[in-house]
This record gives C-alpha cells, sequence and structure tokens, in this order.
C-alpha cells in the first residue's frame, strides 16, 4: 500500500506551459521531500518543506505544504525540456526514523 | 562534489545465485539505506543502517541481507536471486539530524536482472 499518492502518474506538455503535481496522504508528516530524477541517475533533492501552510519557490518551481501537513503540490511554471524527469515526494515522520515513504512518482515530459 | 558510488551499473545473474550489490559514499553520513526501485511502486525501503554494524528492516527486507563492516561502505546481498528481486536498486546515504531522516544522497543506481 503507498501511503502516498502521487497525481497524475504521467505528464506530458509542451515547453512553456504550467504544470501541477500532487502529493497526498492520510497521514501527518514532520516533513516532506521533492527529489527529481533524470534517467539513468538517481533522485536528487530539489526541497524539503516542514511547516504547515509552507511555500518554498525555487526559480520556476513552487512547492507547498499543506496546512495539515499531509499533502503537498508542485507547481512549475513556464516548463523547459530540462524539467523533464520523474518527480518523487517523500514524507518523514519522527516515530518511524529512516523510513521515507515514497510516493510512486509523476513523470513529467516536456517537448519542445 | 559528493558522492554515493554503486559498483555495478548492470548485472545479470541467473536463478539461485548469490549476489552482492556494494555502495560506498565519501561523505562521512551516518547513515546508509537500500531500496528497490519498481515502476509504478515509487522507491521501497529494504534496509537501512545508521551505524557501523547496526541495521534495520525496512519495509521489505525479506529475501535481502545487508553488511556494514565500514562506516562510507554498505552491502546488499541476496542469499539466491529469484526473479521477482528484477529491480532497479539505489543506495542512499544521509547525515544524522535527530528526529529527521535528512536529505537522501542517492548513487546512480544498480539495475540487476535475474533470469
Amino acid at each position: 500500500t503507498q501511503l502516498l499518492e502521487q497525481s497524475p502518474q504521467f505528464l506530458s506538455i509542451q515547453e512553456g506551459e504550467n504544470l501541477t503535481v500532487y502529493c497526498n496522504s492520510s497521514s501527518v508528516f514532520s516533513s516532506l521531500q521533492w527529489y527529481r530524477q533524470e534517467p539513468g541517475e538517481g533522485p536528487v533533492l530539489l526541497v524539503t518543506v516542514v511547516t504547515g501552510g509552507e511555500v518554498k519557490k525555487l526559480k520556476r518551481l513552487t512547492f507547498q505544504f499543506g496546512d495539515a501537513r499531509k499533502d503537498s503540490s508542485l507547481h512549475i511554471t513556464a516548463a523547459q525540456p530540462g524539467d523533464t524527469g520523474l518527480y518523487l515526494c517523500a514524507g518523514d515522520t519522527t516515530d518511524s526514523w529512516g523510513k521515507l515513504q515514497f510516493g510512486a512518482g509523476t513523470q513529467v515530459v516536456v517537448t519542445p | 562534489d559528493v558522492k554515493v558510488t554503486q559498483s555495478s551499473r548492470y548485472l545479470v545473474k541467473r536463478t539461485g545465485e548469490k549476489v552482492f550489490l556494494e555502495c560506498v559514499q565519501d561523505m562521512d553520513h551516518e547513515n546508509m539505506f537500500w531500496y528497490r526501485q519498481d515502476p509504478g511502486l515509487g522507491l521501497r525501503l529494504i534496509y537501512f543502517s545508521y551505524d557501523v554494524k547496526m541495521k534495520e528492516k525496512g519495509d521489505i527486507p525479506e529475501g535481502y541481507s545487508v553488511s556494514r563492516e565500514k562506516k562510507e561502505r554498505f552491502s546488499l546481498i541476496l542469499e539466491s536471486a529469484s526473479t521477482n528481486q528484477t529491480s532497479m536498486y539505489l543506495c542512499a546515504s544521509s547525515t544524522y539530524r535527530g528526529t529527521d531522516t535528512g536529505e537522501l544522497f542517492f548513487g546512480e543506481g544498480s539495475r540487476l536482472t535475474v533470469l
């Protein structure tokens, strides 16, 4: 059972369009991480959100942590082909140290 | 540059063979992890270690064992490989941060095919 549900599973858009990826759970997380994985490589951390309601921006990427710390979203403005990759969210809980719960991922493809 | 290095990018083994996957990190991290990644299932934790000679089961430890004799090295062992262990295996490390697992630094992955 996937504790973290990501949607959509796959997203194909044209360069310049916007997109949003969602990460939802019934569990409360102490923090939530977003990773991006490119083909043939391991995931790389993009951001960690900790406080309910927190919004973090990384250039054209905007990350939001839900008020109840059960969900998060990633919004990309004016997507570029370099944004192509598998986006993974991962939730951390203080009572299960070391056991980050990963979502199944959202494959994003941005075509020129 | 910080680095997590996995010994083999691609392996092909036969059912019943013993398989060793090695992982080395150069960041002096306390914590090391082994995940497997399968399409539609995301990353699932097999084992992790928070210190030398210490190990903890993750969500799917059956059929696997691990060894951590040195701080920088964490090995995953498949005693008798089976076809359902065909997967991408990812090693990761993180520094100790108290209650949080912290940022994971991943290797490039080892794609194992069991015939």
